[in-house]
């Protein structure tokens, strides 16, 4: 059973544009929620995260907004650029550092110049 | 030089062969991970440990075994390997805190093809 949802496996925006990359868990016990980011031939990269104390984080270009009541998190980014092609995992934990992370399976996402 | 360090990075054995899969670090994190990857089917947990002396099964262990054999090394085993077993493999480190992020930190794969 899939405790982290993704549910669109690619996505393409224009340059410029808002990308929004979006996230499902069933589990009301993570409280830690992250995305990373991977590029071809590399390993996954953090690129930000919020606890479930918080509803908005913000860094830079990137905001992550969690919806608790809806079980749902979402990744905006904004503007988009080409080099934000890559693909981005949504993953969530339970605790701080006490468990492993489950990961989604991950969105392509394509920003055409 | 790469905080986590993966070897090797690209192998191509045959069925029934044992193969290992070598992950180091220098973060000085006491937490570490095996994890594959299948097109469209994300990252899923192979096996854990959170100090030498604790190893845990993941999601998909059956057909693997770890070893950790100093805190800066997680070793991961295939005893006989099998076709549906190629698959990207990432190691990942954390800290027992969750440091900043609760997050982990990621090797950059080995690459692995079983014929």
């Amino acid at each position: 059973d899939q405790q982290v949802k993704q549910n669109s496996p690619s996505l393409s925006v224009q340059e410029g544009r808002i990308s929004i990359l979006n996230c499902d868990y069933t589990n009301s016990m993570f409280d830690y929620f992250l995305w990373y980011k991977k590029y071809p031939a590399e390993g996954p990269t953090f690129l930000i995260s919020i606890s479930s104390i918080k509803d908005k984080n913000e860094d830079g270009r990137f905001t992550v907004f969690l919806n608790k009541s809806a079980k749902h998190l979402s990744l905006h980014i904004v503007p988009s650029q080409p080099g934000d092609s890559a693909v981005y995992f949504c993953a969530a934990s339970r605790g701080r550092g006490n468990t492993p992370l489950v990961f989604g399976k991950g969105t392509r996402l394509s920003v055409i110049a | 030089d790469a905080d986590v360090t993966q070897t090797p990075r690209n192998r191509i054995t045959k069925t029934g062969k044992r193969i290992m899969l070598e992950c180091s670090q220098t973060k000085g994190h006491d937490r570490m991970y095996w994890y594959r990857q299948d097109p469209g089917l994300g990252l899923r947990l192979i096996y854990y440990s959170f100090d030498v002396k604790d190893i845990n099964k993941g999601e998909i262990s059956d057909g693997y075994s770890v070893s950790r054999q100093a805190q800066a090394k997680f070793s991961l085993s295939l005893e006989s390997a099998i076709p549906n077993q190629t698959a990207l493999y990432f190691c990942a480190t954390s800290d027992f805190t969750g440091g900043v992020n609760n997050e982990q930190f990621f090797g950059p794969g080995t690459r692995l093809t079983v014929l």
